[in-house]
């Protein structure tokens, strides 16, 4: 069965910063790949997916994650933090295509600081 | 533009009532989802449908069920609520294979 690691319930950085969120997944077949951010008092919504083309996906709001099968990997990036980017953020993967059911990881609280 | 709703953004209920949680999309969606969102554990799947009456087990269906009489509505169910099920329950939809859309989640307090 499939599973998702994310490493750091909590991540702060500055205005301006690198963002790093990091994820990592288990999955006995090629996996589908997903980023999703909720912002306060709202539902989750996608960032950005990975579904074998391109390793490098980019998303919506700057935001990219690389795919690196050699380290089971689904890190997200952003060059530069800005203060709207404050959220939660959660890895998720999929093997089943059909009605994607999809496996969640713990979230990531991200701060930003002024 | 896409709109999941869930009737209500808080509710409380006592402990032993029978809570029935509401999920409407108006995007002609064949998915729908119930996943409860508790802190450190993020999202866990209970129940899905892919088609009207149509259902299967999630990760966690004890003391869920669900209804899906028309497309578009996707119910929750808890039999006899009891304080475990003090949670966030966020409702989604999709297509085959496209992003899943979510609702703004109903809080729910059992005491």
């Amino acid at each position: 069965a499939q599973s998702v690691t994310q490493l750091g319930s909590h991540v702060s950085v500055s205005e301006g910063a690198l963002v790093l969120l990091r994820c990592n997944y288990s999955s006995s077949v090629p996996p589908y790949l997903f980023w999703y951010v909720q912002y306060p008092n709202q539902g989750l919504q996608l960032l950005l997916k990975y579904t074998s083309a391109a390793t490098l996906v980019k998303g919506i709001n700057g935001f990219e994650a690389e795919f690196k099968k050699s380290e089971t990997s689904f890190h997200l990036t952003k060059p530069s933090a800005h203060m709207s980017d404050a959220a939660e953020y959660f890895c998720a993967v999929s093997e089943i295509q059909g009605a994607q059911k999809l496996v969640f990881g713990q979230g990531t609280r991200l701060t930003i600081n002024p | 533009d896409v709109k999941v709703t869930q009737s209500s953004r808080y509710l409380v209920k006592r402990t032993g009532e029978k809570v029935f949680l509401e999920c409407v999309q108006d995007m002609d969606h064949e998915n729908m989802f119930w996943y409860r969102q508790d802190p450190g554990l993020g999202l866990r799947l209970i129940y899905f449908s892919y088609d009207v009456k149509m259902k299967e087990k999630g990760d966690i269906p004890e003391g869920y069920s669900v209804s899906r009489e028309k497309k578009e509505r996707f119910s929750l169910i808890l039999e006899s609520a009891s304080t475990n099920q003090t949670s966030m329950y966020l409702c989604a939809s999709s297509l085959a294979f496209e992003k899943l859309f979510f609702g703004s989640g109903t809080q729910l307090s059992v005491l």
